[in-house]
């Protein structure tokens, strides 16, 4: 069964805007992590920023944000003031159990961004 | 501090053959994790090494094995190579327990069995 679920089709985005990417995702367990990663035509992917389930407050790393809602079993990214070197795949991931235990992460299938002048 | 390295960059290898990828994870890092990345597909797990051993292996068949060496450097071998096997193969380390640290990943090895 799908874990994490990314489902907006490729954006295009003014640069200067702000973005925000979609992802919800399925779990059981009170106790996981969710990760998002860059994936710029190089290949290479790019750990961005980390919610943990317990975590009271949304997750912020410089331009990046989670706009996490448990409830709701979402984890968005913000990203705002968008770059040209913001183009790229970003994944949504997850990591079910404790840290100390499973550390396998589960992957959505991405969205695409563009960022245009 | 070197990054997650991975080898060779490219590889491509005619069906039935046998490939081998190698990964040399960050300095300090004794976990190591591979995944496939088909085209137009998320990333899939495959395997999980920690201090040498298997912890985790996903869903894949048995010609997909690997190993970690004292250094904890890994291999992924791959057997038997069917057309579907080939895709961007990601290596990904952390220290043993991670939490909010992420997973550095290498930039993979793109495998084309032909």
């Amino acid at each position: 069964a799908q874990k994490i679920t990314q489902t907006q089709p490729g954006m295009f985005v003014q640069e200067k805007e702000a973005v925000t990417l979609d992802c919800t995702y399925d779990t059981s367990d009170p106790s996981y992590g969710l990760f998002w990663y860059k994936q710029p035509s190089s290949g290479e992917m790019i750990f961005l920023i980390y919610q943990g389930s317990y975590d009271q407050q949304n997750a912020t790393e410089g331009r990046y944000s989670l706009n996490f809602q448990k409830a709701r079993k979402s984890a968005n990214l913000v990203i705002s003031a968008s770059q040209l070197g913001d183009s790229a795949m970003y994944f949504c991931a997850m990591r079910e159990g404790r840290p100390y235990g499973n550390n396998r992460l589960a992957f959505g299938k991405g969205n695409q961004v563009v960022v245009i002048p | 501090e070197a990054g997650v390295t991975q080898s060779p960059t490219h590889l491509i290898k005619t069906r039935g053959q046998q490939a081998t990828l190698r990964c040399s994870p960050i300095s300090g890092h004794t976990s190591v994790y591979w995944y496939q990345q088909a085209l137009g597909l998320g990333l899939q797990f495959l395997l999980w090494y920690d201090e040498g051993e298997e912890r985790n292996r996903g869903n894949f068949p048995p010609r997909f094995s690997g190993r970690q060496f004292p250094n904890y450097s890994s291999e992924l071998n791959v057997n038997a190579l069917e057309l579907e096997d080939s895709a961007l193969y990601l290596c990904a380390s952390s220290r043993r327990g991670t939490g909010g640290d992420g997973y550095t990943f290498g930039s993979g090895t793109r495998l084309t069995v032909v």
